[in-house]
């Protein structure tokens, strides 16, 4: 089974702050996602990468996707309370089903 | 709208009881799966989906029975359940290739069993 580590598990920071999240892996996905959760609700896609080295831009989030295909990190510029939730990324291995990390629980205090 | 729906979202019962969730699409998906989401474990998959009549067990499938006799349905059936099966569980389904598609989530099932 294909792992995928999220790290930290927990960050809490204030408004205005910066942070990056991290993925990483020991084997190589052909593509990867970043999923945010809010409690009460299911996972909702944010991204998908899935050619080495790609970075994508969400507003004042920034994705990046390894060269090797084996990790990934998510960086918020500027956290808002609004970006509070759980962070999931997940990874696909050609025709095997999706691979969950743990998560990253993010709290934005105002 | 594109929807996944989920029923029931809140259930108790009691252990050896037979219980059924049920799944429903209407985005003609083929892949479709079961999630468990525990505190500290993540999003562990039960079972998937790659199309009708086509089922495989995940990382956590023990306690658990899935059917796909059309293309819109996925229940998820526990036969026996018992507590350590206390958990939320989500239905998921995308396009494929699966990891190039979103997946979109059911609202949730929030399952005890006493």
């Amino acid at each position: 089974t294909q792992l995928l580590e999220q790290s930290p598990q927990f960050l809490s920071i204030q408004e205005g702050e910066n942070l990056t999240v991290y993925c990483n892996s020991s084997s190589v996905f052909s593509s990867l996602q970043w999923y945010r959760q809010e409690p009460g609700e299911g996972p909702v896609l944010l991204v998908t990468v899935v050619t080495g080295g790609e970075v994508k831009k969400l507003k004042r989030l920034t994705f990046q996707f390894g060269d090797a295909r084996k990790d990934s990190s998510l960086h918020i510029t500027a956290a808002q309370p609004g970006d509070t939730g759980l962070y999931l990324c997940a990874g696909a291995g050609g025709n095997t089903p999706l691979v969950f990390g743990k998560g990253t629980r993010l709290s934005v205090i105002a | 709208e594109a929807q996944v729906t989920q029923n029931p979202r809140y259930l108790i019962t009691v252990t050896g009881k037979k219980l059924t969730v049920t799944c429903s699409q209407n985005m003609n998906h083929e892949y479709m799966s079961w999630y468990r989401q525990d505190p500290g474990l993540g999003l562990r998959q039960i079972y998937y989906s790659m199309n009708v009549e086509v089922t495989d067990k995940g990382d956590v499938p023990e306690g658990y029975k899935v059917s796909r006799k059309e293309k819109r349905n996925f229940p998820l059936i526990l036969e026996s359940p018992s507590p350590n099966q206390t958990s939320l569980y989500f239905c998921a389904t995308s396009g494929t290739p699966v990891g190039y598609n979103e997946q979109f989530f059911g609202p949730g099932t929030r399952l005890t069993v006493l």
